[in-house]
């Protein structure tokens, strides 16, 4: 089954304890990314990479780290969590970043809180 | 300042009316797609639109792309209860290579 999987799920830290979100897909796309979704300012884009190596800042970055070792997994890193990283959020992947073939396919989110 | 607004932010309805849902712009935008959020859960493509005055049918749901490219809206005729859920308009900007930008979506709640 064709999918994006996020880990962990739920996750309740504390402030300054470095994390990591994980992503993996098993679609063969080049083009992955990240966003964050609060109340009142929807998704907006953290990271993305268009692919293995190649990563770019997106609208928020800050206090955020990603990588793109390979194809298949785009780690979010958060180094020193603080509590407006409180948020929910996505991983995506896409086989182009942009028209008809860029229908992106989000995984089931990760709900972070940081105390 | 947004680049996609996206109209009205909340609408509750009755089972059975109809509703649109605005997507504006005053930027150019290559395609824009339209997806459904369920809570706990990511969003999911409903439909990608790529011409000017395009018009897409999905069962009870209808969408039309601006003649400029600048604008969407999603039509629901006869709206039920399976249709509650977050609606969120993306587009990818004409001559942009970084993605899709988000409206901040519309929350839509269809009472029996």
């Amino acid at each position: 089954e064709a999918q994006v999987t996020q880990n962990p799920r739920y996750l309740i830290t504390v402030t300054g304890k470095k994390l990591t979100v994980t992503c993996s897909q098993n679609m063969n796309h080049e083009y992955m990314s990240w966003y964050r979704q609060d109340p009142g300012l929807g998704l907006r884009q953290i990271y993305y990479s268009m692919n293995v190596e190649v990563t770019d800042k997106g609208d928020v970055p800050e206090g955020y780290k990603v990588s793109r070792k390979e194809k298949r997994n785009f780690p979010l890193i958060l180094e020193s969590p603080s509590p407006n990283q409180t948020s929910l959020y996505f991983c995506a992947s896409s086989l182009s970043p942009s028209g008809v073939s860029g229908e992106l396919f989000f995984g089931e989110g990760s709900r972070l809180t940081v105390l | 300042t947004q680049l996609l607004e996206q109209s009205p932010q909340f609408l509750s309805i009755q089972e059975g009316e109809n509703l649109t849902v605005y997507c504006n712009s005053s930027s150019v935008f290559s395609s824009l797609q339209w997806y459904r959020q369920e809570p706990g859960e990511g969003p999911v493509l409903l439909v990608t639109v790529v011409t000017g005055g395009e018009v897409k049918k999905l069962k009870r749901l209808t969408f039309q792309f601006g003649d400029a490219r600048k604008d969407s809206s999603l039509h629901i005729t006869a709206a039920q209860p399976g249709d509650t859920g977050l609606y969120l308009c993306a587009g990818a900007l004409e001559g942009g290579a970084d993605g899709l930008t988000f409206g901040k979506g519309t929350h839509l709640i269809i009472q029996p």
